[in-house]
């Protein structure tokens, strides 16, 4: 079975320092990973994904992740945040095209002056 | 990119009664819509995946009888909140995926329940 683990709740970072927030799943196949990210009361948007092909991914808003099959990771990171880019960051995975994402339990990501 | 939009954004409603919440792929068919449901501070909890035209699969521990989702057409999946009890407050947020681009899910802006 497929699950996601995202090992920190809570990432406190100051304005323009770098951020990584992790993400480790578990499946026995090839897997399609996404980060997603979610502001107060909305749905969500896609970040960045992983399909195939380049295991270094460069998303929207200045977002980036790496793919890790050996560790079985995909962490996301961002060189430089900003106050904006305070919100809840998902990790998902799944391993056949067409069938739900499993999320994991988020991060929530605070940027402070 | 593909757009779902999902109405309405915010309800509120009386327990007992029912409330039904819609989810549109505005620009591409969506052959699978998939309703999440997600406490504060929580992940979101898959509830079921429809196909249009076939009844949905619910996950294990979703009430089907109270949960009525309908996919009758392959751009609109309704969610049926039935005889609705404030510990059905929630957020929902469904999804749908593209006949044509299936590998990835485009998402709703999510429904803020309140059963007061």
């Amino acid at each position: 079975a497929q699950s996601v683990t995202q090992l920190d709740s809570q990432v406190p970072v100051f304005e323009e320092a770098p951020v990584e927030l992790r993400c480790n799943y578990s499946s026995s196949v090839s897997v399609y990973l996404f980060w997603y990210v979610q502001y107060p009361n909305q749905g969500l948007q896609l970040l960045l994904k992983y399909l195939s092909g380049s295991t270094l991914v460069k998303g929207i808003n200045g977002f980036e992740a790496e793919f890790n099959k050996s560790q079985t990771s995909f962490h996301l990171r961002k060189p430089s945040v900003h106050i904006s880019d305070t919100a809840e960051y998902f990790c998902a995975v799944n391993h056949q095209a067409g069938t739900a994402l499993i999320f994991g339990k988020g991060t929530t990501l605070s940027v402070s002056s | 990119g593909a757009v779902v939009s999902q109405h309405p954004s915010r309800v509120i409603c009386k327990s007992g009664t029912s409330v039904k919440i819609e989810c549109r792929s505005l620009d591409f068919q969506a052959t699978t819509m998939f309703w999440y449901r997600q406490f504060p501070k929580q992940s979101l909890m898959l509830m079921a995946t429809s196909n249009e035209g076939s009844k949905a699969t619910y996950e294990q521990g979703v009430e089907k009888d109270k949960f009525l989702i309908n996919h009758a057409s392959l751009t609109l999946s309704t969610l049926t909140v039935t005889s609705a009890h404030p510990e059905d407050s929630s957020f929902y947020i469904c999804s749908a995926r593209a006949r044509a681009v299936n590998t990835e899910a485009f998402f709703g802006q999510g429904t803020r329940l309140t059963v007061v």
